[in-house]
């Protein structure tokens, strides 16, 4: 049972144009939220973060929206560069009973910048 | 800078032999992880540590065991490598404290089981 869900495994999107990368998730526990980036034969590098009390943060080209009624969240990439080619995980965590904050991963969605 | 190091990059073992895999943080957290990952099923949590000498099974411990003797490294351990074990292993670590959940990987050591 998948409680952290990226229903798109891979997405192909054009230079300059922007990227939505989207996530949902089940546990209403949840009250942090994290995407990673990962190329390949490399760990995953942490890139933004949201926590429940916010609905948006943003850092340069990265943006990050939460929505909580919908237990939805997205990146958006703007603009993208080929660079930004990789597999982006989703990822959530709750301070909540005992979890010790352990992160729960989406399977990921592999993004494609085309020059 | 964060940092979060792994023994090998690369691994080649035979079935059966105990294959040991190091991580190593120096950013003085308290927690840290191993992972495995495989395509179309994302990083899957195996073991984690939240202190010295403790552990606590994640969702795939079967095959696996593992070491925390010192606050900075965390080893994973298999005891009799299986075919099945072929795969990207992440470790990473974090601090405690609420909203404090970001962790930091290493660079993955691809291991291959013949």
């Amino acid at each position: 049972d998948q409680q952290v869900k990226q229903n798109s495994p891979s997405l192909s999107v054009q230079e300059g144009r922007i990227s939505i990368l989207n996530c949902d998730y089940t546990n209403s526990m949840f009250d942090y939220f994290l995407w990673y980036k990962k190329y390949p034969a490399e760990g995953p590098t942490f890139l933004i973060s949201i926590s429940s009390i916010k609905d948006k943060n943003e850092d340069g080209r990265f943006t990050v929206f939460l929505n909580k009624s919908a237990k939805h969240l997205s990146l958006h990439i703007v603009p993208s560069q080929p660079g930004d080619s990789a597999v982006y995980f989703c990822a959530a965590s709750t301070n909540y009973g005992g979890s010790q904050g352990n992160l729960i991963f989406g399977k990921g969605t592999k993004l494609s910048v085309k020059p | 800078d964060v940092k979060v190091t792994q023994s090998s990059r690369y691994l080649v073992k035979r079935t059966g032999e105990k294959v040991f895999l190091e991580c190593v943080q120096d950013m003085d957290h308290e927690n840290m992880f191993w992972y495995r990952q495989d395509p179309g099923l994302g990083l899957r949590l195996i073991y984690f540590s939240y202190d010295v000498k403790m552990k606590e099974k994640g969702d795939i411990p079967e095959g696996y065991s593992v070491s925390r003797e010192k606050k900075e490294r965390f080893s994973l351990i298999l005891e009799s490598a299986s075919t099945n074990q072929t795969s990207m292993y992440l470790c990473a670590s974090s601090l405690t404290g609420i909203f404090e959940n970001t962790q930091y990987f290493g660079p993955g050591t691809r291991l291959t089981v013949l």
